[in-house]
This record gives structure tokens, sequence and C-alpha cells, in this order.
């Protein structure tokens, strides 16, 4: 089944813990990005990645760090989790950066408590 | 500064009806314009963009680069049309190259 997918689907832990969030995709895309959507649904991108090199770093708090062991991965790893991170996390792939289709991942539901 | 802008935070609608879903966009330049959908429990997916200009599950959105606008439209809505509907622009290369600059989102409802 090719596509993009993102574990775990569920995340609740406790503030200023450390977690992260893994993504990966089977699509040969040789860039792949981090959208957070907060609790209005409003979506924002984090980070980009192409080729595993950082091409987009958002205004994002450095507690949050993307790694992209390889093309086909992209993970977040997340520092002393705060209140407001709680939110949605997609990941998404595309082929090229230039107004090209993204392809996204079903999201990373993070609940801090 | 590259803006995307969906006025209508909610749209209802009944079955059968025509549906217009608004979107204008700040950005000096000709930007991609596409159209996302998030269907419930699903996985945000593109719905059409405006080079294809084809017509996906009824819906068709014209770019309108005197307006600015490029609002999707369908003459009959459905009961599954009923999701999250993101407008989104992609600046033409350069500068924050691959970004997808979303609206804040409109969710259509279709009532029976």
């Amino acid at each position: 089944d090719t596509a993009v997918s993102q574990t775990p689907k569920y995340l609740v832990t406790q503030m200023g813990n450390d977690k992260s969030i893994k993504c990966e995709q089977n699509l040969g895309h040789d860039t792949m990005y981090w959208y957070k959507q907060d609790s209005k649904k409003f979506l924002k991108i984090m980070f980009s990645y192409n080729n595993k090199e950082l091409i987009i770093n958002e205004t994002v708090p450095n507690r949050f760090s993307p790694k992209s062991p390889d093309k086909a991965h992209l993970n977040l790893h997340i520092n002393s989790l705060e209140l407001g991170d709680s939110a949605v996390y997609f990941c998404a792939s595309s082929h090229g950066t230039v107004n090209i289709e993204q392809f996204f991942g079903p999201g990373t539901r993070l609940t801090v408590l | 500064a590259q803006r995307v802008t969906q006025p209508e935070k909610l749209l209802s609608v009944f079955k059968g009806a025509p549906v217009e879903l608004k979107c204008n966009y700040s950005y000096s330049g000709s930007p991609e314009l596409f159209w996302y959908v998030q269907y419930s429990r699903q996985r945000l997916q593109l719905l059409l963009r405006h080079i294809s200009r084809e017509s996906i599950k009824g819906f068709t959105a014209d770019l309108n680069k005197g307006e600015t606008s490029f609002h999707l439209k369908k003459p009959f809505a459905q009961e599954e049309d009923s999701a999250m509907y993101y407008c989104a622009l992609s600046p033409p290369g350069g500068g924050s190259q691959g970004n997808l600059i979303f609206g804040k989102g409109t969710k259509l409802s279709v009532k029976p």
C-alpha cells in the first residue's frame, strides 16, 4: 500500500516530556514536510526537507527538531513539551518542491496534559 | 505578504443546492492554487489544482487573477461532500520552496 504513514496516531503525554513522531513515505518522493493543525483547524508548515536537506524552517520553537535519516523518513522530535503543543501534526511528501501535489499522512494527534 | 483567505468558517447547504466556497489570495506573482479536502477521520487530500483545469467529484475552480480568487464550485451538493475544504497557494519556485500556504479552511455541511 503506497502512502505516507505516521506513528503514533495518538500521543498523550505530560508537560515537560520529550516525544517523537515518525513519518515514512514509500512513494519515492524526495521532499517531506511537517505541518501543524491547531484546534481551529488552521494548517501551517513547520519544516520541509528535500533530499535530506532542510529547506524550510518556519518560526517554530527550537524544542522542535526534525530529523531525516533518509529520503523516505522525516521524524519530528519535540523536547520539553508544552500545553500549546497540543495539535494534530501532519507529515506530507512530494516529488520535487515547486508547484506540485503534496501527499499527506493520516496525522498524529498530540495531547499534552 | 503571501496569504490565503477563506472568509467562511462554515457553510451549510441542503442537498442538491449549489455550493461556492470562497478563496482569495494575496501574492505578487503567478502562484499555483490548490483545493485540498479533509473528510471526517480521513487524511488531507488534493481535490483539484488550477493548472489541470479539471472537474473532480463535480467540483470546479477557476483562477481569476484580476480578483485574485480561486473559488470552488459545485452545482448540486451531495451529502458526501460534507468535509473541511482548504484553499492553498504554492509560490512559483524560489523563496520558500515547496511549502503550501493554507487558508483557514471552510467546513462544508450538506444537509439531507
